[in-house]
C-alpha cells in the first residue's frame, strides 16, 4: 500500500481562525514533508520531518506550525493566515532522508481557501 | 546545485500519437531524476525514476524516459497518447546531500485531443 491520506479535502477559513491539516501514512516511512502549491506552479517545500524530528524549515512564517506526533502522522496547524496562503497543501512521505534517493509518495492534498 | 528545466510549458497531441515531454537537468553530481504526474485537483503520482542504473527507465502507464548524460536530458515519452494522459507533468531532480529535497521543474501541461 503506497497511500498517503490527507484530511480535510477542502478547507475554508477566516483570517482569525485556527485550523489543522492532517496527513497519515502506514508504509513505515520515517520522513514526511509538507509542500505548498499555488495554481499552475510546482510544489514548494515547507517542512521536512525525519524520524519525527523537524529537520528542515524553509523559512516558513510562524502562522504555519508543523507537528509530528508519531511516525505515521503529520499535522500542520494554521493560525492567523492571510488570503495569499490560499493554496493546495500537499503532504508526502519517503522511506527516509539520506544520501541515497528515496522516492516521495504524495497525498491528494488539502485545498485551502483563506477569506 | 540541482535544477531542472522543462522546455515546454504546454504540449498538445492527438489521441494515439506519440508523446514527448522534454527536460534538461543541472547537477553537481550524478543526479537522481523523477517524473511525476498531477491530474487536475489531485496529488502527485510518481511515473518513473532514474537512480544511475539503466539509462532507459520504464514507468507506469506506458511511459518511459531516457537519461542522456552527454545532453543532460531526461525526456519523457509514450508511444501512443490516451485521453487519460491529459495532466500536468513535473520533471524533478533530487538533492543527494542528505535531505532528500526535490527540485521541481515548472511543469508541462499535456493536452490530448480526441
Amino acid at each position: 500500500d503506497t497511500e498517503v491520506t490527507q484530511t480535510p479535502k477542502h478547507l475554508v477559513m477566516g483570517m482569525t481562525n485556527k485550523k489543522s491539516l492532517k496527513c497519515e501514512q502506514h508504509m513505515g516511512h520515517r520522513a514526511m514533508y509538507w509542500y505548498k502549491q499555488k495554481a499552475k506552479k510546482p510544489p514548494e517545500l515547507m517542512f521536512v520531518y525525519s524520524y519525527e524530528k523537524l529537520s528542515i524549515n524553509e523559512s516558513v512564517p510562524s502562522r504555519f506550525s508543523p507537528e509530528c506526533p508519531n511516525s505515521s502522522l503529520l499535522n500542520l496547524h494554521l493560525h492567523a493566515l492571510q488570503p495569499e496562503d490560499s493554496a493546495l497543501y500537499l503532504c508526502a512521505s519517503s522511506q527516509r532522508t539520506g544520501t541515497e534517493t528515496y522516492e516521495q509518495y504524495f497525498g491528494p492534498g488539502t485545498r485551502l481557501t483563506v477569506t | 546545485a540541482q535544477s531542472v528545466t522543462q522546455l515546454d510549458s504546454h504540449v498538445s497531441v492527438s489521441e494515439g500519437t506519440p508523446v514527448l515531454l522534454r527536460c534538461n537537468y543541472s547537477s553537481s553530481y550524478s543526479p537522481s531524476l523523477f517524473w511525476y504526474v498531477q491530474h487536475p485537483n489531485k496529488g502527485l503520482q510518481l511515473l518513473l525514476k532514474y537512480t544511475s542504473a539503466a539509462t532507459l527507465v520504464k514507468g507506469i502507464n506506458g511511459f518511459e524516459a531516457e537519461f542522456k548524460k552527454s545532453e543532460t536530458s531526461f525526456h519523457l515519452t509514450k508511444p501512443s497518447a490516451h485521453m487519460s494522459d491529459a495532466a500536468e507533468y513535473f520533471c524533478v531532480v533530487s538533492d543527494l546531500t542528505g535531505a532528500n529535497n526535490l527540485f521541481f521543474g515548472t511543469g508541462t501541461r499535456l493536452t490530448v485531443i480526441p
